[in-house]
């Protein structure tokens, strides 16, 4: 079966730079989430996306933005990378977005800000 | 707001035992509640979902078991193998709340041959 894809799976980048995180969720599903995970950390929900639109904001950073394309595929942009950017991104999608419909994580994509 | 506790932090077990591993959180008005596997700088891998109204799921080596009223939920391992080494980690969603699951920050698992 189809799974959750994320691109690229590991980026280093400097400090100051800006990164482009890609998700492509799992065909039919609408609704996408994005996490971080630190280094010892539980995922952090960092926003998501149902039908192209925005529906939830966690605690993602104003140098980050996100948005999900017309094929439902979504990105993360992330500018003015800091060191504490190092980190684990993980993309989720769902068919819907009630608590009902369960949230498959993709492999995540390890971003080293250097 | 909904807290998700996971004891022991880090657990080391010879190969063949039985494990217990413990997800307890705050508000027990949850939806439903998932184990997940994090293999060391991998991806979450789904386990047992188990819906509010069910007290088990079980899947293979693995049973998982929820009581809301006590705001636990336990994951049992028989068995145990080396394969089974990873981080396990569970998270539950509130019912009529925020879709967005609230993690715990893991059991982190060391099967030895």
């Amino acid at each position: 079966a189809a799974g959750v894809i994320q691109s690229p799976r590991h980026l280093i980048k400097e400090k100051r730079e800006t990164a482009t995180l890609k998700c492509y969720p799992i065909p039919r599903h609408d609704t996408v989430y994005w996490y971080q995970q630190g280094p010892g950390q539980d995922p952090q929900f960092l926003i998501s996306f149902y039908e192209k639109m925005q529906s939830d904001k966690g605690s993602i950073p104003d140098r980050f933005s996100a948005q999900q394309f017309s094929d439902y595929h979504s990105e993360l942009n992330m500018s003015s990378l800091e060191l504490g950017d190092s980190a684990l991104y993980f993309c989720a999608s769902s068919l819907g977005l009630t608590s009902y419909n369960e949230q498959f994580f993709g492999p995540g994509t390890r971003l080293t800000v250097l | 707001k909904q807290e998700v506790t996971q004891i022991p932090a880090a657990l080391s077990v010879p190969e063949g035992e039985n494990l217990v591993l413990n997800c307890s959180f705050t508000d027990s008005a949850i939806y439903n509640l998932q184990w997940f596997r994090q293999d060391p700088g991998k991806g979450l891998t789904s386990l047992l979902l188990i819906q509010s109204s069910q007290r088990e799921q079980t899947s293979g080596r693995l049973n998982a078991s929820l009581d809301k009223s006590s705001g636990r939920s336990t994951l049992y391992i028989a068995a145990s193998q080396p394969g089974d080494s990873a981080t396990y980690l569970c998270a539950v969603r509130v019912a009529g709340g925020s879709y967005i699951p609230t993690f715990g920050r893991g059991t982190s698992l060391i099967v030895h041959p």
